[in-house]
């Protein structure tokens, strides 16, 4: 099962765009990648997934490289509520979530 | 909406006891799981039921075990808990298939005393 890799911690201003990059070296060849959100005392939120090139929803793109072994999160124009802990995903499921990491937004 | 509700929001319970944390979906999904989120270690997948009866060991069972006798419920117990087991867990729940998207409940934060 893959096992990602993402900072620990990014900072960013409201209204810039936060990229958060994810290793997976080895991902399986039917994998899909996923990213989650969660802010204190709420369960994870499903935001996004892909499998190559990329994935664009109302909330985020995705960016999978052609060798999938890492996959980069773009939010764009954070706010003060975007501030949470984000979590890839390697696999499909049975695999715990990583620490993740944590994006500060600050006025 | 897909709705996961865990029984409690918060419980208090004493060491050595018998623990059941109830978890319920709505949406016919396939797929049930159990975590557990401490401070910096992420969400560590206890066990998940990828059918009724069917389980499967996550990364950290010990302590733990399961029961899905119904599609929409998937019950944690601890058999007899101890104070490392105080932590925040997360029933979450998806459809199978294709779809990789997990639902999750509020959490029950669980104090063992």
């Amino acid at each position: 099962l893959a096992k990602t890799t993402q900072p620990i911690s990014m900072d960013s201003y409201e209204g810039q765009e936060v990229n958060i990059t994810c290793s997976h070296n080895n991902i399986a060849t039917n994998d899909y990648i996923t990213w989650y959100q969660q802010f204190p005392s709420q369960g994870p939120r499903f935001i996004i997934q892909g499998y190559k090139t990329k994935v664009t929803n109302e909330v985020a793109s995705l960016f999978i490289p052609a060798d999938r072994k890492s996959s980069t999160l773009s939010l764009p124009r954070v706010s003060l509520s975007d501030t949470a802990v984000y979590y890839c995903l390697g696999a499909k499921y049975k695999l715990s979530f990583g620490a993740g990491t944590t994006v500060t937004v600050r006025a | 909406d897909v709705k996961v509700t865990q029984s409690s929001r918060y419980l208090v319970k004493r060491t050595g006891e018998k623990v059941f944390l109830e978890c319920v979906q709505d949406m016919d999904h396939e797929n049930m799981f159990w975590y557990r989120q401490d401070p910096g270690l992420g969400l560590r997948l206890i066990y998940f039921s990828y059918d009724v009866k069917m389980k499967e060991k996550g990364d950290i069972p010990e302590g733990y075990s399961v029961s899905r006798e119904k599609k929409e419920r998937f019950s944690l117990i601890l058999e007899s808990a101890s104070t490392n087991q105080t932590s925040m867990y997360l029933c979450a729940s998806t459809l199978g298939g294709l779809s990789y998207e997990q639902y999750f409940g509020p959490g029950t934060r669980l104090t063992v005393t």
